[in-house]
């Protein structure tokens, strides 16, 4: 099956620091990517849809400012977090879509925590 | 309430049992779709079923839609200690487009060996 991965699993920052997490997708081009954020036992809130060659859709209240997404490639997306502060420590997923409009492949996850 | 509202919220058993999960969701959709999620990882695809269909089996795993009550059962038979994690249904909306999913909360299952 779509196998996406996402680099890196987990990372600690500093309060005021920028971090990025990549999403690959590795045996498939993914014209679409979405990034989910994910508070412990709770559920995925989807944050923006990503799509290769042009701007990222954001949800409501999801700040563009403070996460800048590129889709600059077919199998690479990027999330950077900007001036990384506590509350933004949370579980941050990708998915990608096939093409098919039908499935979402997730990736593994990244565990950010901002001390 | 939510878009993809699942209960029980946890849910404990003994291996061998069945566990049934229930979600409900509010808007017209394209599809719904199950996931698993193992503790700090991941979501692994389970199920998709079209809301032209009513009921879809895969292994140990049955899922039911009822588009006139907007909710859909998973049901996992012979469960197994392995089998313990959370499970998210996600719906498709129908008036949106690009399969931008809409979690459920989730349900915790334990299968107690």
């Amino acid at each position: 099956g779509a196998v996406v991965s996402q680099h890196p699993s987990r990372v600690i920052c500093k309060s005021g620091t920028s971090v990025k997490i990549e999403c690959r997708s590795l045996d498939f081009q993914a014209t679409t990517m979405f990034w989910y954020r994910q508070f412990p036992k709770k559920s995925l809130m989807l944050m923006a849809t990503s799509n290769e060659g042009s701007k990222a859709t954001y949800e409501q209240g999801v700040e563009k400012d403070k996460f800048l997404i590129n889709h600059a490639s077919l199998t690479l997306s990027t999330l950077t977090v900007t001036s990384a502060h506590p509350e933004d420590s949370s579980f941050y997923i990708c998915s990608a879509l096939t093409g098919a409009w039908d499935e979402q492949y997730f990736g593994p996850g990244t565990r950010l925590t901002v001390t | 309430s939510q878009q993809g509202e699942e209960d029980p919220q946890a849910l404990s058993i003994q291996e061998g049992e069945n566990a049934t999960m229930n979600c409900s969701y509010k808007t017209s959709i394209n599809n719904l779709q199950w996931y698993r999620q193992n503790s700090g990882r991941g979501l692994v695809h389970l199920i998709l079923i079209r809301s032209n269909e009513r009921e879809k089996h895969s292994g140990r795993l049955r899922v039911t839609l009822d588009t006139s009550k907007k909710s859909s059962s998973l049901l996992i038979t012979a469960s197994r200690a392995a089998d313990t994690a959370s499970y998210f249904c996600a719906t498709d909306a129908h008036e949106t487009s690009g399969s931008r999913l809409t979690f459920g909360e989730g349900t915790q299952l334990t299968v107690n060996p």
